[in-house]
């Protein structure tokens, strides 16, 4: 059983660039989540999805980012008109449909490390 | 959201158990108790989660005392692959817009000595 696949792993851009980070969650997992992690910071919560629909993007920076997870496909995080400060790990995470969600268990992809020059 | 505080860092040597302590005293009775582990460069990794007493999977043992303030993960004869920083999590945070987040602090940067 695959776990949560994220591509590319390292990508580069310039700033001005867009960014496209894909991610695929685990078989059977619906839900999508999107962290990310600054250098020596913890995860920090950027969007929440489930297919086809956007369920909460209360950490998303409100320009340039962008994110969908379509009914056929990978959920894209899109960044538009990369700026240095996009610089970051952004990690995906996945879970299966959920019955309890104080007991939510999230399993990360190992994440896409965006440098932007 | 219980606020967590735990050790910035720790070392240990090969082959010792090692405890890592979490406070966390405003904890809310539905809250639940989540470590995780994460390597250098890879997402972070669920190990344990506990709600009360004791729970021991085949990684670790979470000890969480009777009045819930604080958590011990602890790691039995740890090694080298073991060096990773480790995350406390309480509850989830609900953002009020539909969904529960995880939020992970700095956490506790364990470095294993040969």
């Amino acid at each position: 059983n695959a776990g949560v696949m994220q591509n590319p792993r390292h990508l580069v851009r310039r700033r001005g660039q867009e960014a496209r980070l894909r991610c695929s969650p685990m078989k059977g997992h619906s839900h999508v989540y999107w962290y990310r992690q600054l250098p020596e910071e913890g995860l920090k919560f950027m969007v929440y999805l489930q297919k086809e629909n956007i369920i909460d993007e209360s950490g998303m920076p409100k320009e340039r980012f962008s994110a969908e997870f379509p009914k056929e496909g990978p959920s894209i995080l899109r960044i538009q008109q990369v700026v240095r400060g996009d610089s970051a790990a952004y990690f995906c995470a996945s879970s299966p449909p959920r019955t309890a969600p104080h007991t939510d268990t999230q399993y990360f992809g190992p994440g896409t490390r965006l440098t932007v020059l | 959201l219980a606020k967590t505080t735990q050790p910035i860092s720790m070392d240990s040597y090969e082959g010792q158990e090692v405890n890592i302590t979490c406070s966390h005293n405003n904890i809310a009775t539905n809250d639940y108790i989540t470590w995780y582990q994460q390597f250098p460069s890879q997402g972070p990794r669920f190990i344990i989660q506990g709600y009360k007493t004791k729970v021991t999977n085949e990684v670790a043992s979470l000890f969480i005392p009777a009045d819930r303030k604080s958590s011990t993960l602890s790691l039995p004869r740890v090694s080298l692959s073991d060096t990773a920083v480790y995350y406390c999590l309480v509850g989830l945070a609900y953002s009020g817009a539909g969904s529960y987040q995880l939020t992970f602090g700095k956490g506790t940067k364990l470095s294993v000595i040969p």
